[in-house]
Order: C-alpha cells, then sequence, then structure tokens
C-alpha cells in the first residue's frame, strides 16, 4: 500500500512571501491532517478534516494560513504571509475510517523561512 | 483543556529495559497512542491502548495505563540501538478522536 506523500520535501523561502504543500493521503482514508511540528517539540493539530468537510481548525492560525481539500482527496495547506516563526515541519496525515486512529504520516516538508 | 506532558530525554545501556512515562489531561479519551519518529522520517504508530485497558503487550512492548491518575507509560524490553528515536505520546480526544501529541522523549541507547 503507498504511504501518505507530500511535497515538496523542503522549502526556504522569505518572510513575507507565500508557500503551498500538497498532500496526498493513502486511498479510502476519510480523514486527513496536518500538524506544525517545530524543532524540538510535538505535533501541533493545525487542521482535520474528514472527507472534504473541516471537523477542527481551532489552532489554525486564519490570518496567514489556509488549508484546503479537493473532493475529499489531496489537501493542499497554503501560508501567506510566512512569518519566522513559521519555520518548521508541516506533516500531513491520513487515517482510515475505523474507531481506533491509527494515522499514517508523510515525511513532511521542512519549512525554513527566512 | 488538552494536555499531554512526557519527559524529554532517557539514556538506557544497550539489554536494559526502557520505560517512557507521560501524562494526560483529557479524562474522556478512548484511546491512548504510542507513535516513534525517527530522524528524518514521519511519525510511526507503535502501538495503543483503549482506556478501558489497565496493561497492553506486544512483543518487547508493553502499555501501562493508570486512567485514575491519567498516566501512561511504554516499556521496551531488551532494548536495542535501532530503538535509538524520539517517542511520542497521543491521546485521542473529541468526538473525531483528534490526536494530541506530546512534546516527545528522546532515547538514547549505548553500548
Amino acid at each position: 500500500e503507498a504511504g501518505v506523500a507530500q511535497s515538496p520535501r523542503y522549502k526556504i523561502i522569505e518572510k513575507r512571501q507565500s508557500v503551498a504543500f500538497w498532500c496526498n493521503p493513502i486511498s479510502g482514508h476519510a480523514t486527513l491532517y496536518w500538524y506544525q511540528q517545530i524543532l524540538g517539540q510535538g505535533p501541533k493539530l493545525l487542521i482535520q478534516f474528514q472527507n472534504n468537510g473541516v471537523v477542527d481548525d481551532s489552532q489554525l492560525p486564519k490570518d496567514r494560513f489556509s488549508a484546503e481539500r479537493l473532493k475529499g482527496v489531496d489537501s493542499t495547506l497554503k501560508i501567506q504571509p510566512a512569518k519566522l516563526e513559521d519555520s518548521a515541519v508541516y506533516l500531513c496525515a491520513s487515517s482510515p475510517p475505523r474507531q481506533v486512529t491509527e494515522a499514517f504520516f508523510g515525511q513532511g516538508t521542512r519549512l525554513t523561512v527566512v | 483543556g488538552e494536555d499531554v506532558e512526557q519527559s524529554l530525554f532517557l539514556s538506557v545501556r544497550e539489554g536494559d529495559s526502557s520505560v517512557i512515562n507521560c501524562t494526560y489531561t483529557d479524562s474522556s479519551s478512548t484511546y491512548l497512542y504510542w507513535y516513534k519518529q525517527e530522524p528524518g522520517a514521519g511519525l510511526q504508530l507503535l502501538t495503543y491502548i483503549f482506556s478501558n485497558m489497565d496493561m497492553k503487550q506486544d512483543q518487547r512492548l508493553t502499555v501501562l495505563l493508570n486512567k485514575k491518575d491519567k498516566h501512561l507509560s511504554l516499556r521496551i524490553a531488551d532494548t536495542q540501538t535501532g530503538d535509538s528515536a524520539i517517542y511520542f505520546c497521543a491521546e485521542g480526544s473529541g468526538g473525531y478522536n483528534k490526536l494530541i501529541f506530546g512534546a516527545g522523549t528522546r532515547l538514547a541507547v549505548h553500548p
């Protein structure tokens, strides 16, 4: 079974620029998550989709971050404009429609804002 | 509120047992999880425990849950150098089982 695919793997941008990350979850997985992992910290949930609807975006900085999940499959996360503190690894995960949340993670996109 | 806390670092000798501890706050969590992260890789689910269980064993891994104290532990028997990684405790919270992670415990295994 193919895993969660993310691109790009690395991105360096200047502050105030825009950036977008892409995620392709495992086929058939209804739930998709975007996490932000700052160096030395645990992943922090930014947004959770159930199919193509948002079920939790309470920690998403909505003034600069946006996310969408097209047709309940692929998802993009955008930052506009970026700040220095957005430097982190952005992890996408997906899980199948089961009671136990066995989330499968992609390798992440490492963003450096300079 | 939701919060998960872990000690940040653990060093053990190869062949010894490792015990990684975690405390959580959401008493309604249905499942509790242990994830492993190796350098440059995403997180990988190691094991999980249902909240009405006290213990779960899976080969070298033993999970203990004290629901009264909201305390979770992961014991790795016969720790090997390949077990060196960061271990994250997570609770499944809310109706859609939102995963809340701790800061992670870095396990270093030395000869």
